[in-house]
């Protein structure tokens, strides 16, 4: 069974806040990591896509790092805002033959940034 | 830009009814999925499909089918819908070699 871990499971922060959450995964088989952000009454928006050891990802205010030989990625935001209140999905994405496209989805961290 | 659609928003269905749930990504994409996502619980598979008429069972198959005709299309199907079947569907595509997957906006079905 693969488990993909996220931590903390919500998170309330004041805007200007700087904060991070971490996704941990199989350290074994990797081909790549994903991050979505989803918003409420949104579909997932996928915000990072990492496959190399030490891969690093930044968007805005928003980044994430990856280590894939002990299995997490860390998301940062950087000064919250409350429009990054949401859900942070990462998913983890298996290699060789049992590559078939199936993402394994942690249960997410959800972000409530008051203003 | 890339679409998936799904055919409604809100559906509203009484215990027994057979459901059809419509997906259409216009991506040419090989891979579809159907999620659902109920409070607490994340995003659960229900089934997935990696080429026209081949399919998957996810994490949670039971009192789901599918359906993949042509490429574009991936239909759920509930054979005789329950109230615990009450739940926001997802429907998502991808490619490979990543994968990055590619949401519907949603289906909020009501079973009653």
């Amino acid at each position: 069974i693969l488990n993909v871990e996220q931590s903390p499971q919500s998170l309330h922060v004041q805007e200007g806040d700087s904060t991070n959450f971490t996704c941990s995964f199989p350290s074994s088989n990797f081909y790549a990591l994903h991050w979505y952000r989803w918003e409420t009454a949104k579909s997932p928006e996928a915000l990072f896509v990492m496959t190399l050891n030490g891969d690093e990802k930044k968007k805005g205010r928003i980044s994430a790092t990856l280590n894939t030989k002990e299995g997490y990625s860390y998301l940062y935001i950087k000064g919250s805002q409350p429009e990054d209140s949401a859900t942070y999905l990462c998913a983890f994405l298996r290699g060789g033959s049992s590559n078939t496209g199936k993402l394994i989805f942690g249960q997410g961290t959800t972000l409530q940034v008051k203003p | 830009d890339v679409k998936v659609t799904q055919s409604s928003r809100y559906l509203v269905k009484r215990t027994g009814e057979k459901v059809f749930l419509e997906c259409v990504q216009d991506m040419d994409h090989e891979n579809m999925f159907w999620y659902r996502q109920d409070p607490g619980l994340g995003l659960r598979l229900i089934y997935f499909s990696y080429d026209v008429k081949m399919k998957e069972k996810g994490d949670i198959p039971e009192g789901y089918s599918v359906s993949r005709e042509k490429k574009e299309r991936f239909s759920l199907i509930l054979e005789s819908a329950s109230t615990n079947q009450t739940s926001m569907y997802l429907c998502a595509s991808s490619q490979g070699p990543t994968h990055t997957q590619y949401f519907g906006p949603g289906t909020r079905l009501t079973v009653l």
